[in-house]
């Protein structure tokens, strides 16, 4: 158990719809990183959240947001769902916000099927 | 972001010693070479980091050449349980860029009994 939670942990929903995925970090870290893995993309990195601030962005779509709340916990908004965004999303965690080697601790994922 | 190079898998025997090895000719001065592994059906595992020396931990050793263009991940005596895709990444340091682990493919690790 990485200490890093995630909710919900399956999602089935129809094209067009909009889903929200939930993530509590570790106690007492501070980054947040959402990854989203695939079949054909392999896991890939889409934002990163520190402290409340977007810190890095990797190839996330204009329809997908994500925001850290004041208790730390992120969630990510997928909109304007289309079948190519069933996939696994992955939350992880981690101390610092960048510099140094910093490890991070993911959680189980939610897998999103979109059909 | 830097690349790194890994065999698609591997095989070992259960309680074998396992070398993965990892090539990242184009590493920078500021890259930590990171090594996480994926266990079906579970999220990605934090296994072990290094700059420019050797490191050991609980879960295994890493070795990194000289010129730190190539590393590799050691797991002294392999269990059923180690049967994973291994992942070797390159993750910047510098506090501007943020924490990303940029994965690749990984190498799947398969242990025989």
């Amino acid at each position: 158990d990485s200490g890093v939670t995630q909710t919900p942990k399956h999602l089935i929903t129809a094209t067009g719809q909009r889903v929200t995925l939930r993530c509590s970090p570790r106690s007492g870290d501070l980054s947040v990183y959402w990854y989203q893995q695939s079949l054909d993309q392999g896991l890939q990195f889409l934002i990163q959240y520190y402290n409340g601030e977007e810190r890095a962005k990797g190839n996330i779509l204009e329809r997908f947001s994500a925001q850290q709340f004041p208790d730390l916990h992120s969630e990510l908004n997928l909109s304007s769902l289309e079948l190519g965004d069933s996939a696994l999303y992955f939350c992880a965690s981690s101390v610092g916000g960048g510099g140094g080697p910093g490890e991070q601790y993911f959680g189980p994922g939610t897998r999103l099927t979109v059909t | 972001d830097a690349k790194t190079t890994q065999p698609n898998s591997m095989e070992s025997n259960e309680e074998e010693p396992v070398h993965l090895p990892c090539n990242h000719s184009t590493i920078s001065g500021t890259d930590y070479i990171h090594w996480y592994r994926q266990l079906p059906s579970q999220g990605p595992e934090y296994v072990i980091h290094g700059l420019t020396s050797n490191v050991n931990n609980r879960m295994a050793s890493l070795a990194i050449a000289e010129d730190r263009k190539s590393s590799t991940l050691i797991l002294h005596r392999a269990t059923l349980r180690d049967a994973a895709v291994y992942y070797c990444i390159l993750r910047d340091g510098r506090r501007n860029q943020g924490g990303k682990l940029i994965f690749g493919q990984g190498t799947e690790l398969s242990v025989k009994p």
